[in-house]
């Protein structure tokens, strides 16, 4: 199993450019996530989706929009980047059945907005 | 407030040193409980669940106390392959199972 993957790993972006950011697991969970990390600080979460056709915003969902048409994938979009997008992202996904609920990252995406 | 306060760090520990961090939440509803530690420039990994009861992992034990609203995190033998930013996360809301996290500790274990 690859757990989550997540592309692109690095990526520089100009000021009102968009761009996806690719997260999919092979693990079948149900339960996906996307966070975003910024410097010395913790992780806040962006969206989540609990399933396939099911996404609501987190903490800071300003900027952003997300889908979920397979439980594999749940790419994150951004439209015209800002410079206080600059941050790593961090994708997750869990299991959705009883228990504490780990939850697995993937290698994160670090962008800079310019 | 913060949901969920950790003292920054850094901490400096010799190998074989004994290391506590502590972590205070604010939402007494919380859940569940996790430390999770993560590598310079590297995703978050489970380090270990926060049972009511404590619970131990070799080097390592957690403890919940509920009452106070805090989470210990203790490292015994430091190594130094224990260098890493421990970080306290909590789970406010099982609906969703979407974590909570705390800043980080960063610990520097030194030959």
């Amino acid at each position: 199993n690859a757990g989550v993957t997540q592309t692109p790993k690095f990526r520089i972006l100009k000021i009102g450019q968009s761009m996806t950011l690719q997260c999919t697991q092979d693990m079948n969970h149900n339960y996906m996530y996307w966070y975003r990390q910024d410097p010395g600080m913790g992780l806040k979460l962006i969206y989540y989706s609990v399933g396939a056709g099911i996404t609501d915003k987190g903490e800071v969902p300003n900027g952003y929009n997300v889908s979920r048409s397979t439980t594999e994938d749940f790419p994150l979009r951004l439209e015209l980047a800002a410079p206080s997008q600059t941050s790593v992202y961090f994708c997750a996904s869990s299991y959705s059945g009883r228990g504490q609920g780990e939850q697995f990252f993937g290698p994160g995406t670090r962008l800079t907005v310019l | 407030r913060k949901e969920v306060e950790q003292d920054p760090g850094p901490f400096n520990v010799p190998e074989g040193a004994t290391v506590a961090f502590n972590c205070t939440y604010s939402n007494s509803a919380s859940q569940s409980f996790f430390w999770y530690r993560q590598d310079c420039r590297k995703e978050p990994k489970l380090l270990m669940s926060v049972y009511s009861s404590g619970n131990e992992d070799g080097r390592f034990t957690a403890q919940l106390n509920r009452a106070s609203q805090y989470i210990s995190l203790l490292i015994r033998d430091s190594k130094l392959s224990d260098s890493a930013t421990y970080l306290c996360v909590v789970n406010l809301d099982t609906g969703r199972r979407a974590l909570t996290f705390g800043s980080g500790t960063r610990l520097q274990v030194q030959p």
